[in-house]
Protein backbone atom coordinates (compact mmCIF):
# COMPACT_ATOMS: atom_id res chain seq x y z
CA UNK A 1 0.00 0.00 0.00
CA UNK A 2 3.11 2.47 -1.04
CA UNK A 3 4.25 3.10 2.37
CA UNK A 4 1.23 4.45 3.68
CA UNK A 5 0.03 2.67 7.80
CA UNK A 6 -3.31 3.53 9.41
CA UNK A 7 -3.86 2.26 12.23
CA UNK A 8 -6.11 0.10 13.61
CA UNK A 9 -7.52 -1.74 10.70
CA UNK A 10 -10.80 -2.26 12.57
CA UNK A 11 -12.06 0.15 15.56
CA UNK A 12 -15.51 0.01 17.34
CA UNK A 13 -17.02 2.53 19.70
CA UNK A 14 -19.73 3.62 21.50
CA UNK A 15 -21.67 6.49 20.71
CA UNK A 16 -20.72 10.27 21.90
CA UNK A 17 -16.93 9.20 21.99
CA UNK A 18 -14.23 10.65 20.22
CA UNK A 19 -12.21 8.58 18.42
CA UNK A 20 -8.80 9.46 17.14
CA UNK A 21 -7.08 7.23 13.97
CA UNK A 22 -3.86 6.90 12.52
CA UNK A 23 -2.08 7.69 8.90
CA UNK A 24 1.57 7.48 8.64
CA UNK A 25 3.64 7.50 5.21
CA UNK A 26 7.06 7.16 4.73
CA UNK A 27 7.11 8.33 0.95
CA UNK A 28 8.32 11.60 2.11
CA UNK A 29 5.17 13.08 0.27
CA UNK A 30 4.19 17.09 1.39
CA UNK A 31 0.47 16.11 0.44
CA UNK A 32 -1.99 14.35 2.93
CA UNK A 33 -5.68 13.41 2.62
CA UNK A 34 -8.36 11.75 4.47
CA UNK A 35 -11.60 10.16 2.72
CA UNK A 36 -14.63 8.85 3.68
CA UNK A 37 -15.68 5.26 1.82
CA UNK A 38 -19.29 4.25 2.02
CA UNK A 39 -20.87 1.62 0.40
CA UNK A 40 -22.40 3.45 -3.28
CA UNK A 41 -20.79 6.54 -2.94
CA UNK A 42 -17.20 6.13 -3.56
CA UNK A 43 -14.26 8.35 -1.96
CA UNK A 44 -15.57 11.18 -0.44
CA UNK A 45 -12.67 14.02 0.82
CA UNK A 46 -12.63 15.02 4.12
CA UNK A 47 -10.04 16.96 5.03
CA UNK A 48 -6.41 17.54 2.79
CA UNK A 49 -3.30 19.03 3.79
CA UNK A 50 -0.40 20.36 1.81
CA UNK A 51 2.48 21.13 4.50
CA UNK A 52 3.05 20.85 8.01
CA UNK A 53 0.54 23.06 10.57
CA UNK A 54 -1.70 23.44 7.53
CA UNK A 55 -4.95 21.63 6.41
CA UNK A 56 -8.06 22.88 4.79
CA UNK A 57 -11.71 21.22 4.52
CA UNK A 58 -12.59 18.84 2.03
CA UNK A 59 -16.73 18.16 0.88
CA UNK A 60 -17.73 16.70 4.22
CA UNK A 61 -15.79 17.69 6.72
CA UNK A 62 -18.29 18.47 9.83
CA UNK A 63 -17.82 16.72 12.65
CA UNK A 64 -14.13 15.61 11.98
CA UNK A 65 -10.71 17.33 12.99
CA UNK A 66 -7.35 16.93 11.91
CA UNK A 67 -3.67 17.83 12.87
CA UNK A 68 -0.58 17.71 10.96
CA UNK A 69 2.48 18.32 13.20
CA UNK A 70 4.53 16.59 11.21
CA UNK A 71 5.18 15.30 7.92
CA UNK A 72 4.73 12.20 7.90
CA UNK A 73 1.76 11.92 9.61
CA UNK A 74 -1.81 13.16 9.55
CA UNK A 75 -4.30 12.02 12.29
CA UNK A 76 -7.69 12.04 11.72
CA UNK A 77 -10.46 12.95 14.88
CA UNK A 78 -13.55 11.76 14.40
CA UNK A 79 -16.26 13.68 17.19
CA UNK A 80 -19.55 13.10 18.82
CA UNK A 81 -20.46 15.85 16.02
CA UNK A 82 -20.02 13.27 13.40
CA UNK A 83 -23.86 12.47 13.44
CA UNK A 84 -22.86 9.28 10.76
CA UNK A 85 -19.28 7.56 11.87
CA UNK A 86 -19.41 4.22 10.90
CA UNK A 87 -17.75 4.04 7.74
CA UNK A 88 -14.21 2.91 5.73
CA UNK A 89 -11.47 5.58 6.17
CA UNK A 90 -8.70 6.31 3.44
CA UNK A 91 -5.93 8.09 3.96
CA UNK A 92 -3.71 9.04 1.22
CA UNK A 93 -0.66 11.12 0.57
CA UNK A 94 0.58 12.49 -2.81
CA UNK A 95 3.88 14.04 -3.67
CA UNK A 96 2.38 17.70 -3.44
CA UNK A 97 -0.97 19.53 -3.96
CA UNK A 98 -0.23 20.28 -7.66
CA UNK A 99 0.58 16.76 -7.98
CA UNK A 100 -3.06 15.89 -5.89
CA UNK A 101 -4.11 13.85 -8.75
CA UNK A 102 -1.46 10.63 -8.41
CA UNK A 103 -2.17 9.45 -4.36
CA UNK A 104 -1.08 6.49 -3.02
CA UNK A 105 -3.61 5.27 -0.23
CA UNK A 106 -3.32 3.38 2.91
CA UNK A 107 -5.09 -0.10 3.88
CA UNK A 108 -7.85 1.67 5.34
CA UNK A 109 -9.41 1.52 9.20
CA UNK A 110 -12.96 0.40 9.10
CA UNK A 111 -15.06 2.26 11.92
CA UNK A 112 -17.87 1.16 13.51
CA UNK A 113 -19.68 3.26 16.64
CA UNK A 114 -22.80 1.64 17.96
CA UNK B 1 -18.06 20.76 -11.74
CA UNK B 2 -15.88 18.28 -12.65
CA UNK B 3 -17.46 14.50 -12.54
CA UNK B 4 -17.40 10.83 -13.43
CA UNK B 5 -20.01 8.72 -13.91
CA UNK B 6 -20.00 4.37 -13.68
CA UNK B 7 -23.35 3.22 -14.85
CA UNK B 8 -22.95 -0.46 -13.84
CA UNK B 9 -22.92 -1.54 -9.84
CA UNK B 10 -21.59 -4.30 -11.25
CA UNK B 11 -20.20 -6.12 -14.20
CA UNK B 12 -19.99 -10.26 -13.90
CA UNK B 13 -17.75 -12.10 -16.78
CA UNK B 14 -16.37 -15.82 -16.49
CA UNK B 15 -12.37 -16.05 -16.64
CA UNK B 16 -10.90 -15.56 -19.96
CA UNK B 17 -13.45 -13.79 -21.42
CA UNK B 18 -12.80 -9.96 -22.00
CA UNK B 19 -14.18 -7.68 -19.63
CA UNK B 20 -14.95 -3.93 -19.68
CA UNK B 21 -15.50 -1.15 -16.75
CA UNK B 22 -17.31 1.95 -18.18
CA UNK B 23 -16.80 5.13 -16.89
CA UNK B 24 -17.97 8.31 -18.73
CA UNK B 25 -17.00 11.85 -17.50
CA UNK B 26 -18.20 15.71 -17.40
CA UNK B 27 -15.50 18.07 -17.06
CA UNK B 28 -14.76 21.50 -18.64
CA UNK B 29 -11.09 21.69 -20.52
CA UNK B 30 -9.03 18.73 -20.93
CA UNK B 31 -9.61 15.14 -18.98
CA UNK B 32 -7.30 13.94 -16.80
CA UNK B 33 -7.92 10.49 -16.08
CA UNK B 34 -7.50 7.44 -13.92
CA UNK B 35 -8.83 4.03 -12.74
CA UNK B 36 -7.90 2.91 -9.42
CA UNK B 37 -8.66 -0.76 -7.91
CA UNK B 38 -9.80 -1.81 -4.25
CA UNK B 39 -9.50 -4.95 -2.96
CA UNK B 40 -11.74 -6.15 -0.03
CA UNK B 41 -10.87 -3.79 2.77
CA UNK B 42 -8.07 -2.48 1.25
CA UNK B 43 -6.79 0.75 0.25
CA UNK B 44 -6.73 2.31 -3.45
CA UNK B 45 -4.23 1.25 -5.83
CA UNK B 46 -3.36 3.24 -9.15
CA UNK B 47 -4.12 1.13 -12.20
CA UNK B 48 -3.29 3.99 -15.04
CA UNK B 49 -4.38 7.40 -15.73
CA UNK B 50 -4.57 9.60 -19.07
CA UNK B 51 -4.02 13.00 -19.71
CA UNK B 52 -2.49 13.62 -22.87
CA UNK B 53 -1.31 11.16 -25.73
CA UNK B 54 -2.44 7.89 -27.01
CA UNK B 55 -6.21 7.35 -26.72
CA UNK B 56 -5.40 3.43 -25.78
CA UNK B 57 -3.35 3.76 -22.49
CA UNK B 58 -1.95 0.30 -20.99
CA UNK B 59 -1.47 0.11 -17.06
CA UNK B 60 -1.35 -2.67 -14.31
CA UNK B 61 -2.23 -5.92 -14.12
CA UNK B 62 -2.72 -6.02 -17.86
CA UNK B 63 -5.60 -3.13 -17.70
CA UNK B 64 -6.16 -1.09 -20.36
CA UNK B 65 -8.29 2.27 -20.69
CA UNK B 66 -9.59 3.48 -23.95
CA UNK B 67 -9.91 7.31 -23.74
CA UNK B 68 -12.68 8.74 -26.35
CA UNK B 69 -13.22 12.36 -26.44
CA UNK B 70 -16.27 12.16 -28.79
CA UNK B 71 -18.42 9.71 -26.63
CA UNK B 72 -16.93 11.50 -23.40
CA UNK B 73 -15.81 7.93 -22.36
CA UNK B 74 -12.65 6.42 -20.82
CA UNK B 75 -13.98 2.76 -20.05
CA UNK B 76 -11.75 0.09 -18.33
CA UNK B 77 -10.49 -3.15 -20.43
CA UNK B 78 -8.44 -6.36 -20.12
CA UNK B 79 -8.51 -9.14 -23.02
CA UNK B 80 -8.58 -11.97 -20.56
CA UNK B 81 -9.64 -11.96 -16.96
CA UNK B 82 -8.80 -13.61 -14.12
CA UNK B 83 -10.71 -14.27 -11.27
CA UNK B 84 -8.00 -12.40 -9.16
CA UNK B 85 -9.56 -9.15 -11.11
CA UNK B 86 -12.31 -9.40 -8.70
CA UNK B 87 -12.61 -5.82 -6.83
CA UNK B 88 -13.89 -2.48 -6.88
CA UNK B 89 -12.97 -0.39 -9.48
CA UNK B 90 -13.06 3.40 -9.80
CA UNK B 91 -12.75 6.23 -12.30
CA UNK B 92 -11.86 9.44 -11.20
CA UNK B 93 -10.97 12.89 -12.68
CA UNK B 94 -9.52 15.49 -11.75
CA UNK B 95 -11.17 18.57 -10.66
CA UNK B 96 -9.63 21.66 -11.92
CA UNK B 97 -11.26 24.26 -9.27
CA UNK B 98 -9.02 24.65 -6.02
CA UNK B 99 -6.38 22.57 -5.71
CA UNK B 100 -7.53 20.11 -8.10
CA UNK B 101 -8.58 17.56 -5.96
CA UNK B 102 -9.47 13.44 -7.51
CA UNK B 103 -13.18 13.44 -8.01
CA UNK B 104 -14.63 9.72 -7.72
CA UNK B 105 -16.70 7.68 -9.26
CA UNK B 106 -19.40 5.58 -6.87
CA UNK B 107 -17.25 2.37 -8.32
CA UNK B 108 -18.31 -0.96 -9.94
CA UNK B 109 -17.91 -4.22 -8.59
CA UNK B 110 -16.24 -6.74 -10.72
CA UNK B 111 -17.05 -10.47 -10.35
CA UNK B 112 -15.00 -12.82 -12.12
CA UNK B 113 -16.29 -16.43 -12.50
CA UNK B 114 -13.97 -19.58 -12.81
Amino acid sequence: DGGITQSPKYLFRKEGQNVTLSCEQNLNHDAMYWYRQDPGQGLRLIYYSQIVNDFQKGDIAEGYSVSREKKESFPLTVTSAQKNPTAFYLCASSIDLLNSYEQYFGPGTRLTVT
Amino acid sequence: AQSVAQPEDQVNVAEGNPLTVKCTYSVSGNPYLFWYVQYPNRGLQFLLKYITGDNLVKGSYGFEAEFNKSQTSFHLKKPSALVSDSALYFCAVRDITGFQKLVFGTGTRLLVSP
